[in-house]
C-alpha cells in the first residue's frame, strides 16, 4: 500500500518549457488535489477533482491544467513554465472534505 | 473563499514545555477540523482532527480544542520533545476544498 505517489521528485525547467507532474493513489479515494507550497504561504490549492470525471479550479489555477485520468491518477500540466511557478507541488487524495493524504512532493525550479 | 489565520508563525520552546497554536477561520460550517505536521522534505501528515460542534479531543500528548461560535480551534502539545520540531498547519474545509493556514514552525530546544 504505497498511499500517494508523485513523479518526478525534482525537476529543473527553462522558462517556456512544458512538463507534466504525475500523481497516483491506491486508497480508492474519490477526491484528489494539487497544491503548491511557497515559503511562508502555506499550501494553496491549484486544482481539485471531487470525483472521477470532474475537475475544478482552486485558489491559484492560472498557468496550469489538470487531467483526472481515472480514479487513481491525477496529473498537473505546466504548458509554458514561468519563474513564478518555482515551488514545491503536492498531490493529495481524500474522501470528500475528510482527511487528506499527501504525496512526498515535487520540487520544481524554473530558470 | 475561506480566510484562515494561524498564529504564531514561529514558536520556540524548551523541551518539556507546552506549545499552543491557534487557527481562526471566517465562513466554514464544517464540523471537521484537522491539524497536519510537516517534517523537512516531506509532505504534510495528519496528526489529529476533531469532528464536533464544540469541544476537545486528546491523543496522548496532543489535543485539539474547537469553538465553532468563535470560529477558532487550537492545537496543544504537552511535554514537547525534540522530534516535535516541524511545521504545523491547520486546515479548514469549505465544500470540496480545504484552506490551509500559513503554518507554524515549532522548534523544541533540548
Amino acid at each position: 500500500n504505497a498511499g500517494v505517489t508523485q513523479t518526478p521528485k525534482f525537476q529543473v525547467l527553462k522558462t517556456g518549457q512544458s512538463m507534466t507532474l504525475q500523481c497516483a493513489q491506491d486508497m480508492n479515494h474519490n477526491s484528489m488535489y494539487w497544491y503548491r507550497q511557497d515559503p511562508g504561504m502555506g499550501l494553496r490549492l491549484i486544482y481539485y477533482s471531487a470525483s472521477e470525471g470532474t475537475t475544478d479550479k482552486g485558489e491559484v489555477p492560472n498557468g496550469y491544467n489538470v487531467s483526472r485520468l481515472n480514479k487513481r491518477e491525477f496529473s498537473l500540466r505546466l504548458e509554458s513554465a514561468a519563474p513564478s511557478q518555482t515551488s514545491v507541488y503536492f498531490c493529495a487524495s481524500s474522501e470528500v472534505a475528510d482527511t487528506q493524504y499527501f504525496g512526498p512532493g515535487t520540487r520544481l525550479t524554473v530558470l | 473563499g475561506e480566510n484562515v489565520e494561524q498564529h504564531p508563525s514561529t514558536l520556540s520552546v524548551q523541551e518539556g514545555d507546552s506549545a499552543v497554536i491557534k487557527c481562526t477561520y471566517s465562513d466554514s460550517a464544517s464540523n471537521y477540523f484537522p491539524w497536519y505536521k510537516q517534517e523537512l522534505g516531506k509532505g504534510p501528515q495528519l496528526i489529529i482532527d476533531i469532528r464536533s460542534n464544540v469541544g476537545e479531543k486528546k491523543d496522548q500528548r496532543i489535543a485539539v480544542t474547537l469553538n465553532k461560535t468563535a470560529k477558532h480551534f487550537s492545537l496543544h502539545i504537552t511535554e514537547t520533545q525534540p522530534e516535535d520540531s516541524a511545521v504545523y498547519f491547520c486546515a479548514v474545509p469549505n465544500f470540496n476544498k480545504f484552506y490551509f493556514g500559513s503554518g507554524t514552525k515549532l522548534n523544541v530546544k533540548p
